[in-house]
């Protein structure tokens, strides 16, 4: 069976500090993988997309970037941290495009 | 562009009463369509979807959804709703982006409560 990995499940980060959440996939080959962030309130916001490696599509352009250096690896990163950037992280993968995609349990951060 | 709408934000049912979560579409093409659930602080959990075939889906946890063409509509429902049914649900639809596969957009989401 397949499963998703994704940590650290909370974070705390100051201001202007680097960003890196990983993801990874288990039981599965060349997954589409997912990043969404839920900010306060509840909607999910499409954040990054791949369907195979090295091959990431960008939502929104704002201050933070994703890589797939292996297969079943995502990681969402960012250089320097805003307060904005605060909320509900996650990822998930699915099949193919067509298919439904199943999610990590998150990662909450906060930045002060 | 491809879309789901969720008029509700909160959905107030009392223990043992059918439910319904309200979602309608708006896409170019045959629509791909799913329902989640998701606890507090935790990820989405997927219900059920439709792609083609009966218009009535079943899912887990006794949920049910009817894909209504004509209305645009999937519609996620419950002959009767159990307390720990309370949660936020997500409806979603899959966008394609020709070799770009296929994004998954989400409505809002509709806070359910149940009361015994």
């Amino acid at each position: 069976s397949q499963t998703i990995h994704q940590w650290p499940a909370t974070l705390v980060q100051p201001v202007g500090s680097p960003l890196s959440l990983e993801c990874t996939v288990e039981g599965t080959s060349n997954p589409n993988l997912y990043w969404y962030r839920q900010a306060a309130g509840r909607g999910l916001q499409l954040l990054f997309y791949s369907v195979g490696i090295g091959q990431i599509s960008s939502e929104v352009p704002q201050n933070l970037s994703a890589s797939r250096p292996q297969d079943r690896q995502f990681i969402l990163s960012s250089k320097k941290l805003l307060l904005s950037d605060s909320g509900f992280y996650l990822c998930a993968w699915s099949f193919s495009w067509d298919s439904e995609a199943f999610f990590g349990q998150g990662t909450r951060l906060t930045v002060v | 562009a491809q879309s789901v709408a969720q008029p509700e934000d909160q959905v107030n049912v009392a223990e043992g009463n059918p439910l319904t979560v309200k979602c309608t579409y708006s896409v170019s093409g045959n629509p791909y369509l799913f329902w989640y659930v998701q606890y507090p602080n935790r990820g989405l959990q997927f219900l059920l979807k439709y792609i083609t075939g009966d218009n009535l889906v079943k899912g887990s946890y006794g949920f049910e959804a009817e894909f209504n063409k004509s209305q645009t509509s999937f519609h996620l429902k419950k002959p009767s709703a159990l307390v720990s049914d309370s949660a936020l649900y997500f409806c979603a639809v899959r966008h394609w982006e020709g070799n770009q596969g296929g994004k998954l957009i989400f409505g809002q989401g509709t806070e359910l409560s149940v009361k015994p």
